[in-house]
C-alpha cells in the first residue's frame, strides 16, 4: 500500500522555464514533507522540506507548496537548468518522526 | 569524508547464497534505515533502527536480518538469496526527533543470478 504517490513518472521542460513536480499522500499522520533529488548510481540527496504548519517554503530556485486539505504537495523549480535533470522523490514523515515514506519518483529532463 | 557509506557498491551472486551489505555513518545520528529500490523504482523502507534498537520492520521476509553493532553501523544480511531480491539497497541515517531529513548512502546494486 503506497502512501506517497507521484503519478508522473517523467517530465520534460525547456531550460529557463518552470518545472512543476507533483506528489499526493494518503496518510493523515504525515506532517513533514521532503523532496529529494537523485542522480544515476548515487543515493538520494535532500533538496527541500516543508512542515505541515506551513503552506510554502522557498529555497533559491526551489519552492515547495503544501495543500493539506487535498493531501497534495508540489515542487516548483524556476528557472529550470540542465543540471536539474535527475529523478525527484517526494517523501513524507509522520508526526512521530524518524520514518520516511517515499514516492516512486519523477524523472525530470531539462532540455537546453 | 563520506557521511553515509555502504559496501559493496555492486554485488553479483548466485541464488541460494548468503550475503551481507555494510553501512556506516559518521554523522553522529541515532537512527539508521535500510531501503530497497526495486525495478519499479519505488523506494520502500525495510528497517529502521534507533540507537541499535529495531523500530520498524516492514513486511520483509525473515531471510533479511539487520544487525546494528553500534549506532554508527547497520548491516544487512540476506540468507538464501532469491532472484526477486535483485534491487538497489540504500542505507540512510537521520538524527532523532521531528522534522529531520535522512542522509543516504550511494546504494548497493544487488544482482542475483
Amino acid at each position: 500500500d503506497q502512501q506517497v504517490k507521484q503519478n508522473s513518472p517523467s517530465l520534460s521542460v525547456q531550460e529557463g522555464r518552470i518545472s512543476i513536480l507533483n506528489c499526493d499522500y494518503t496518510n493523515s499522520m504525515f506532517d513533514y514533507f521532503l523532496w529529494y533529488k537523485k542522480y544515476p548510481a548515487e543515493g538520494p540527496t535532500f533538496l527541500i522540506s516543508i512542515s505541515s504548519i506551513k503552506d510554502k517554503n522557498e529555497d533559491g530556485r526551489f519552492t515547495v507548496f503544501l495543500n493539506k486539505s487535498a493531501k497534495h504537495l508540489s515542487l516548483h523549480i524556476v528557472p529550470s537548468q540542465p543540471g536539474d535533470s535527475a529523478v525527484y522523490f517526494c517523501a513524507a514523515s509522520p508526526y512521530t518522526g524518524n520514518q520516511f515514506y517515499f514516492g516512486t519518483g519523477t524523472s525530470l529532463t531539462v532540455i537546453p | 569524508d563520506t557521511a553515509v557509506s555502504q559496501t559493496p557498491k555492486y554485488l553479483v551472486t548466485q541464488m541460494g547464497n548468503d550475503k551481507s551489505i555494510k553501512c556506516e555513518q559518521n554523522l553522529g545520528h541515532d537512527t539508521m534505515y535500510w531501503y530497497k529500490q526495486d525495478s519499479k523504482k519505488f523506494l520502500k523502507i525495510m528497517f529502521s533502527y534507533n540507537n541499535k534498537e529495531l523500530i520498524i520492520n516492514e513486511t520483509v521476509p525473515n531471510r533479511f536480518s539487520p544487525k546494528s553493532p553500534d549506532k554508527a553501523h547497520l548491516n544487512l544480511h540476506i540468507n538464501s538469496l532469491e532472484l526477486g531480491d535483485s534491487a538497489v539497497y540504500f542505507c540512510a541515517s537521520s538524527s532523532r526527533g521531528l522534522n529531520t531529513e535522512a542522509f543516504f548512502g550511494q546504494g548497493t546494486r544487488l544482482t542475483v543470478v
